[in-house]
């Protein structure tokens, strides 16, 4: 049973220039959640994606965008990038048909570096 | 007030012990609630979930949910060194929808 895949595992970017996060949900999975974790915090929800649609969105600028495919996989954008955007970025899925009791699995990150 | 405090620790307790993690939430509509555990430099791991009030136990772990006191609680029973990590708190609220909304975490060391 094939868990959350992310890519790439770490990533050193200078401000100003823009990432592209990749992350493969669990088989069985529909529905993809972004968090942001800066070092010593708890993860921050930056927006969840189902039925390639942005579901709901955490308090982060337009800078922050996303999409989902038809394979339910699932990308993170960020443009003009600040050095405080330097933080792990977690990709979790999650299955909606379970409404308010579904679990979310994580995957093991990206370690995102602005210079 | 914080949607999710926790004690940041860190909570040291020897090989053995019992581990007694807490966590308070400020939405008192606030449905499921999720212990995850993280290594350093690592993602967090689903360890238990909890939605009534009560007792959850899946092996050393036992999860406490008190709605009333807007409280959860997470029992390490025969702490080991391998339990060290930080332990974090999520909440999920009709409010907030489908996120999960984080506590800060506590950390764990458990001394051999």
């Amino acid at each position: 049973d094939a868990g959350v895949t992310q890519s790439p595992t770490h990533l050193i970017k200078t401000r100003g220039q823009q990432v592209t996060l990749r992350c493969s949900p669990k088989s069985g999975h529909d529905t993809v959640s972004w968090y942001q974790q800066a070092l010593g915090q708890g993860p921050q929800f930056i927006f969840q994606y189902y039925e390639e649609e942005e579901r709901q969105r955490g308090n982060f600028p337009d800078r922050f965008s996303g999409h989902q495919f038809p394979n339910y996989s699932s990308e993170l954008n960020v443009n003009a990038l600040l050095l405080g955007d330097s933080a792990l970025y977690l990709c979790a899925s999650s299955l909606a048909a379970l409404g308010g009791t579904d679990t979310q699995y994580f995957g093991p990150g990206t370690r995102l570096t602005v210079l | 007030q914080k949607e999710v405090e926790q004690n940041s620790g860190p909570l040291s307790v020897p090989e053995g012990a019992i581990a007694s993690l807490n966590c308070t939430y400020s939405d008192r509509g606030s449905q499921s609630f999720f212990w995850y555990r993280q290594y350093s430099g690592k993602s967090p791991e689903l360890i238990m979930f909890i939605y009534s009030n009560g007792d959850k136990e899946d092996g050393r772990f036992t999860a406490q949910l008190n709605k009333a006191s807007q409280y959860v609680s997470l029992l390490i029973r025969d702490s080991q060194p391998s339990d060290s990590a930080t332990y974090l708190c999520a909440v999920k609220t009709r409010e907030y929808g489908n996120k999960l909304v984080f506590g800060a975490g506590t950390i764990l060391r458990v001394k051999s």
